[in-house]
This record gives structure tokens, sequence and C-alpha cells, in this order.
């Protein structure tokens, strides 16, 4: 009954491949975003969904294309993988007001480790 | 700008003894702010969270204090427990261009020494 669900759980490539990362939820929340856990702990915000719709957009590489089929899904792709987007990726969601302005949590996946040798 | 400062990065305390994390923050039109606690190896999950209208929240062993005018809030663990020890984020709303994020202070790594 996991409520953010993310796979895989690790991930471990070369420089220059393609890797994609899934995540669901089942919460019936609106919003979905990625965030990057880089090895100092920071939790950097990346991209953010509402409702199958692109909100946020950090300054992210455009490598990192993320993809929302619906509203209950965010995947993540990433194209040329580099040694510095070695990181934990974490999927998170949270209910959306409707207006804008937030004042709900943000429920989290249990994470991707990716490693890039 | 947008930043969420949080102090210190690292904590140590007694078993049984009180942890105080504060965070700063910018944007004076937030108005959620969230605490995390991340177990080694897993996710954040949140234990406490408060609004812009309340000045002081309590859970159990868990409050936190919200100073608006200073843009700072607190979280307070009282009679610490070993399993209290993990890393601790405190989070804030920011409104950017007609939507919201969270911006995350970098975390106090919190060990509480039986």
């Amino acid at each position: 009954d996991t409520a953010v669900s993310q796979t895989p759980k690790y991930l471990v490539t070369q420089m220059g491949n393609d890797k994609s990362i899934k995540c669901e939820q089942n919460l019936g929340h609106d919003t979905m975003y990625w965030y990057k856990q880089d090895s100092k702990k920071f939790l950097k915000i990346m991209f953010s969904y509402n409702n199958k719709e692109l909100i946020i957009n950090e300054t992210v590489p455009n490598r990192f294309s993320p993809k929302s089929p619906d509203k209950a899904h965010l995947n993540l792709h990433i194209n040329s993988l580099e040694l510095g987007d070695s990181a934990v990726y974490f999927c998170a969601s949270s209910q959306d007001t409707g207006t804008g302005w937030s004042r709900w949590p943000l429920h989290f996946g249990n994470g991707t480790r990716l490693t890039v040798t | 700008g947008e930043n969420v400062e949080q102090h210190p990065s690292t904590l140590s305390v007694q078993e049984g003894d009180s942890a105080v994390i504060k965070c700063t923050y910018s944007d004076s039109a937030s108005n959620y702010f969230p605490w995390y606690k991340q177990e080694l190896g897993k996710r954040p999950q949140l234990i406490i969270d408060i609004r812009s209208n309340v000045g002081e929240k309590k859970d159990q062993r868990i409050a936190v204090t919200l100073n608006k005018t200073a843009k700072h809030f607190s979280l307070h663990i009282t009679e610490t427990q070993p399993e209290d020890s993990a890393v601790y984020f405190c989070a804030a709303s920011i409104r950017t261009s007609g939507t919201y994020k969270y911006i995350f202070g970098t975390g106090t790594r919190l060990k509480v020494l039986a």
C-alpha cells in the first residue's frame, strides 16, 4: 500500500548511457515532483507537474526530461549520464488546493540511488 | 531570493535532553513550513508542519514555533531518545511564477547519545 512508489531502487550505469526512473502515487494528489539529493544531503527541486502539466522547471540540464502520462505518474529520463548525476532522486507528491498557494505536505517515495561510473 | 538557512548542521545531545533546530527564510510571502526527518538510507518523512496563521504547534515531544516578523521558525524536540537520531530538514513554501515550490534547508544531523 505504498503511497508514492518509484523504481528502480538502485541504478548503476556507465557514463554516456541513458536511463529512466519511474514514479507512481496512489494518493489522488494533483502535483508531483522530482527532487535530487546529493552526497551532502541537500534536497533540491528539479521539476514539478500539476495534472500532467509542467509547472516548475529549475535550472536542470536538458539531458533530464520528465514525462507525466497522467496525474498519478511522473517519470524521469536522463540522457548521456555524467558522473555528477550520481545522487539519490526522490519523487514526491502533494495535494493541490487549486489556488496555486501551497499549504500541503510533500509525500516522498523511497528514492532511487543512481551511481554513474 | 529563495533561501532557507538552517542551523546547526550537526547537533549532539544526551538522551533525555532537548534539541532545538532553527531555520530562517527569505520570502515574506511564505505561508507553510513543514519539518522532515530522514533516517539513514530512507526517505524524508513529515514530522510536523505549521501554517503562517499559527505561532506554535505541538505534537507530543515535538513542537514548532514560527516568528513571521523575524522570518524564522524552530523545531523543538524534548526528552530526546536514541531513535530521534536522524537528519532533520526544514522547508518553506515559496511563491514562484504563479505556482509554488518547497525550498529545503541544508539539514541538521541530530545524534542522541545514550
